[in-house]
């Protein structure tokens, strides 16, 4: 199955500022998915990245405020712009699996501290 | 919108007691999926249910898919310090997948 590699693992930012997250999978991959997971809380869509097109942003989402880019098929990044301590949470990546069991791989996630 | 409903929300049990997580939909399922979360860690897959009425095992873990295909379940036997984290359901809509909220298992020693 496929392993992301995601960082930084954890950050804590000033208001007003932006973090770039980075992920990249060791395989080729069609689509990516970003997910934000507040503490004791679900995992909540963000949005879903393609290569080659604008990412696909789930209700509530806008690009402005999480500028997604998908350069080529085993990499994205997610940006948190002009952040306010309500985006402190924990931020995920992942892709779908096909190869071997179907299911979802993760990230190990960015933990965003915003004060 | 699709969504799933997971209960309960918590439980604590004592070492060695059984646990069972339930997970809802109000429409029909084309599959259902179980993920767990460690303490600070990322969810991580542990298996993807398909046909109606479906069970399946791992070791201690039993997983099932209702008839309708409109409800699961995992239940663990025997609970071990291991098992603390959250089970989260998640089923498939559109080209993405809807994770439950969640239950969170708190093992009592």
């Amino acid at each position: 199955s496929a392993v992301i590699s995601q960082k930084p693992s954890r950050d804590i930012c000033q208001r007003g500022t932006s973090l770039t997250i980075q992920c990249q999978v060791d395989s080729q991959v069609t689509m990516m998915f970003w997910y934000r997971q507040q503490p004791g809380q679900s995992l909540t869509l963000i949005a879903t990245a393609n290569q080659g097109s604008e990412a696909t942003y789930e209700s509530g989402f806008v690009i402005d405020k999480f500028p997604i880019s998908r350069p080529n098929l085993t990499f994205s990044t997610l940006t948190v712009s002009n952040m306010s301590p309500e985006d402190s949470s924990i931020y995920l990546c992942s892709v779908e699996v096909w190869d071997g069991p179907y299911g979802y791989t993760f990230g190990s996630g960015t933990r965003l501290t915003v004060v | 919108g699709q969504q799933v409903m997971q209960i309960p929300q918590y439980q604590h049990v004592q070492e060695g007691e059984d646990f069972t997580t339930y997970c809802n939909s109000s429409t029909t399922l084309s599959n259902i999926q179980w993920y767990k979360q460690r303490p600070g860690g990322h969810p991580v897959f542990l298996i993807q249910l398909v046909k109606s009425g479906e069970v399946k095992k791992q070791k201690r873990l039993t997983f099932q898919f209702g008839e309708a295909k409109k409800n699961s379940s995992l239940h663990i036997t025997a609970t071990q310090t291991t098992d603390v984290g959250t089970y989260f359901c998640a089923a498939n809509r559109d080209d993405k997948i809807i994770f439950g909220k969640g239950t969170r298992l708190h093992i009592l020693p």
